[in-house]
C-alpha cells in the first residue's frame, strides 16, 4: 500500500547547528501533512502542519518545507537544543479529519 | 492546557485475558483516534470515531472492538490478548479538520 517514508533513519547534530529531517511520500492524493515529534515515553506531540496548497510554513525555530512535484517533505529546525532530541515522524493523509499514515520516524540525537 | 487522557498508563496482562483502554479527548474535540505503536515502530492506525459512530477502519484486528460514548470518551476493548499485541497504545483527538493531538498512551505488556 502507499505509505510514508523518511530518508534517514537516525541524525546527530551539534548543539546550536540546524537539522533537516526528510521525508518521502507516495500517495499523490495526500494533501495534508504534520510531523510529529516523539520523546521518550510519550505520545506524538504536533509540531506542524501544512496543507498542499502550500510549499512553505514556518513556525518557531521551526520550517516545513512541501514539493509535491518529488513528494517529499522536510522538516528544519533552527538553533537546534538538546531539549529537540527525540524522534520525528511525517505524517500524511487525503482527507482532512481523516487518520494519518505515519512514515518509520527519525531519531535526532543533538550533541553538546 | 487540556490534553488528552488516557488510562491506565500501564496494563500487564497475560495471553488470552481481555482488556480495555480507555480515552479522554480534549473538550470540544469530536473525533477519536486509536493508533498501536509497537517497539522501535511508527504508529498504526486501527480505527476512528466520529460523533459516536465508526469513521475509518485500519489494521484492527477482529479481536479488538472500540467505540465512543455520549460524552466522547472512547474505549478500546481488546480480547484473547496474544503475545504480539504487546504494544503502546495511543488515542488521538480532533476537532473538525484540525490536526490530531495524542494522548500519552498506554503501555500494554502481555505476559
Amino acid at each position: 500500500g502507499e505509505s510514508v517514508g523518511l530518508h534517514l533513519p537516525t541524525l546527530s547534530v551539534q548543539e546550536g547547528d540546524n537539522s533537516i529531517i526528510n521525508c518521502a511520500y507516495s500517495n499523490s492524493a495526500s494533501d495534508y501533512f504534520i510531523w510529529y515529534k516523539q520523546e521518550s515515553g510519550k505520545g506524538p506531540q504536533f509540531i506542524i502542519d501544512i496543507r498542499s496548497n502550500m510549499d512553505k510554513r514556518q513556525g518557531q525555530r521551526v520550517t516545513v518545507l512541501l514539493n509535491k512535484t518529488v513528494k517529499h517533505l522536510s522538516l528544519q529546525i533552527a538553533a537546534t537544543q538538546p531539549g529537540d532530541s527525540a524522534v520525528y515522524f511525517c505524517a500524511e493523509n487525503k482527507n482532512y479529519g481523516q487518520n494519518f499514515v505515519f512514515g518509520p520516524g527519525t531519531r535526532l540525537s543533538v550533541l553538546p | 492546557a487540556a490534553g488528552v487522557i488516557q488510562s491506565p498508563r500501564h496494563l500487564i496482562k497475560e495471553k488470552r485475558e481481555t482488556a480495555t483502554l480507555k480515552c479522554y479527548p480534549i473538550p470540544r474535540h469530536d473525533t477519536v483516534y486509536w493508533y498501536q505503536q509497537g517497539p522501535g515502530q511508527d504508529p498504526q492506525f486501527l480505527i476512528s470515531f466520529y460523533e459516536k459512530m465508526q469513521s475509518d477502519k485500519g489494521s484492527i484486528p477482529d479481536r479488538f472492538s472500540a467505540q465512543q460514548f455520549s460524552d466522547y470518551h472512547s474505549e478500546l476493548n481488546m480480547s484473547s490478548l496474544e503475545l504480539g499485541d504487546s504494544a503502546l497504545y495511543f488515542c488521538a483527538t480532533s476537532f473538525g479538520n484540525q490536526p490530531q493531538h495524542f494522548g500519552d498512551g498506554t503501555r500494554l505488556s502481555i505476559l
